[in-house]
């Protein structure tokens, strides 16, 4: 069964600190993403990976980096984070862009 | 419990009775759908999915159908019971890219 590790799965944290949430994957798929989930307006897709040194960005990227140094992790990185990133977050896994999406438990992300 | 579903629409159904889920999808040329629960405290969950060459697929209590002239996708689930309370997306993606989701539905069972 894919297994889609994310930590922490509760962060609060200051304007301006950087911080990282890390994903991980027990499938060995190509595809990782990562979403935000807001109140109204649903899950909107942050970066994707379709393999290792590759990501390209969804559609609301701004404030975040990704990295795909191998297979099975796909952090995402906030370099200074800022209140409007307050969010729930998920790291999504797929065998290939066109198959469905294993979610993690998501990141509950508090930016003061 | 998390706060997304604070203004999603709602469908209270009967325990025991069919539910339909509809979801209006934005690209014609959309070519793969999914259909995702989430519930409380969890990211979404897989429950089905169709390519856009079929109409209609079928699952263990649910079928998803496609009607492409209209853009729109239905989740029915059959002899709906207490655990499916949840929240239900729709997502649609065109040649593996980027999965849009829809804005959800939040289903309540009543016993």
């Amino acid at each position: 069964e894919a297994q889609v590790t994310q930590n922490p799965r509760y962060l609060i944290t200051v304007t301006g600190k950087k911080l990282t949430v890390t994903c991980s994957q027990n499938m060995n798929h190509e595809y990782m993403s990562w979403y935000r989930q807001d109140p109204g307006l649903g899950l909107r897709q942050i970066y994707y990976s379709m393999n290792v040194e590759v990501t390209d960005k969804g559609d609301v990227p701004e404030g975040y980096k990704v990295s795909r140094k191998e297979k099975r992790n796909f952090p995402l990185i906030l370099e200074s984070p800022s209140p409007n990133q307050t969010s729930l977050y998920f790291c999504a896994i797929g065998r290939d862009g066109n198959s469905p999406l294993h979610f993690g438990n998501g990141t509950r992300l508090t930016v003061t | 419990g998390e706060s997304v579903g604070l203004h999603l629409p709602t469908l209270s159904v009967q325990e025991g009775d069919n539910s339909i889920i509809n979801c209006a999808y934005s690209n014609s040329a959309s070519d793969y759908f999914i259909w995702y629960k989430q519930e409380s405290g969890k990211g979404p969950q897989f429950i089905i999915d169709i390519r856009s060459n079929m109409d209609k697929r079928q699952g263990q209590r649910v079928t998803v159908l496609l009607n492409k002239t209209v853009k729109h996708l239905s989740l029915q689930i059959a002899a709906t019971q207490p655990g499916d309370s949840a929240v239900y997306f729709c997502a649609e993606s065109l040649y593996g890219q980027n999965f849009v989701f829809g804005p959800g539905t939040r289903l309540s069972v009543l016993p």
